[in-house]
């Protein structure tokens, strides 16, 4: 079974740029997460999808971030515009339905440096 | 909002040793997940834990829900160099979101 796909695996983009990341989940898994990890942190949830719903995005930075999953298949995160402090590891995660005993599985994540 | 600690951040150890690590929260959770990160990769669960006073066993890992309900801890035994990376407890309770604890950084010198 294929595990969750994310690209690119790495971004280098200055300050005030615009930047899209893309997730695929696990086939049949209907909970999509997007999860910030800053170096030396454990992962933050961003944003979570039900289907092509979303769940909880309390703690996405709105004025910035945006999410879709638009088919309730794949999903992109896009920044704009970047600031330093957006400089981070973001991870895909998806399960086959939210809490209860249905675990989490990560994508590898996307490296973003922003200059 | 909820807080897990985590400790130790980092561990230095021999080959062949017994590692512990554990996880304290400010709140009551109902699960506790433990998950192990190398560079350059997603976090892979290796234990959950889904009742207080729960004791699971993955090969050389043993992971504990504490009977409080706040805390959980992780031991690996006779550790093998490919035990390095970082280990992360994660917990979930009313809200459902999983919180992350800030990671324990494991070297194993062979």
């Amino acid at each position: 079974e294929a595990g969750v796909a994310q690209s690119p695996r790495y971004k280098i983009i200055e300050k005030r740029q615009s930047v899209a990341f893309w997730c695929n989940p696990i086939s049949g898994h209907a909970t999509l997460y997007w999860y910030q990890q800053i170096l030396g942190q454990g992962p933050k949830l961003l944003i979570q999808f039900q289907n092509n719903g979303v769940v909880d995005d309390s703690q996405l930075p709105k004025d910035r971030f945006s999410a879709e999953r638009l088919k309730g298949v794949d999903s992109t995160l896009k920044i704009q515009p970047a600031k330093l402090e957006d400089s981070a590891v973001y991870l895909c995660a998806s399960s086959l339905e939210a809490g209860g005993a249905n675990e989490q599985f990560f994508g590898p994540g996307t490296r973003l440096t922003v200059l | 909002g909820q807080q897990l600690n985590q400790s130790p951040q980092s561990m230095f150890i021999q080959e062949g040793e017994d590692v512990s690590m554990n996880c304290t929260s400010s709140s009551i959770f109902n699960t506790w997940l433990w998950y192990k990160q190398e560079p350059g990769e997603g976090p892979v669960l290796l234990i959950a834990l889904y009742k207080a006073g729960e004791l699971t066993s993955n090969g050389r890992l043993t992971a504990q829900f504490g009977i409080t309900r706040k805390d959980s801890f992780l031991n690996i035994s006779a550790s093998i160099p490919s035990d390095v990376g970082i280990y992360f407890c994660a917990g979930r309770g009313g809200s459902e979101k999983l919180v992350f604890g800030k990671g324990t950084k494991l070297t194993v010198n062979p």
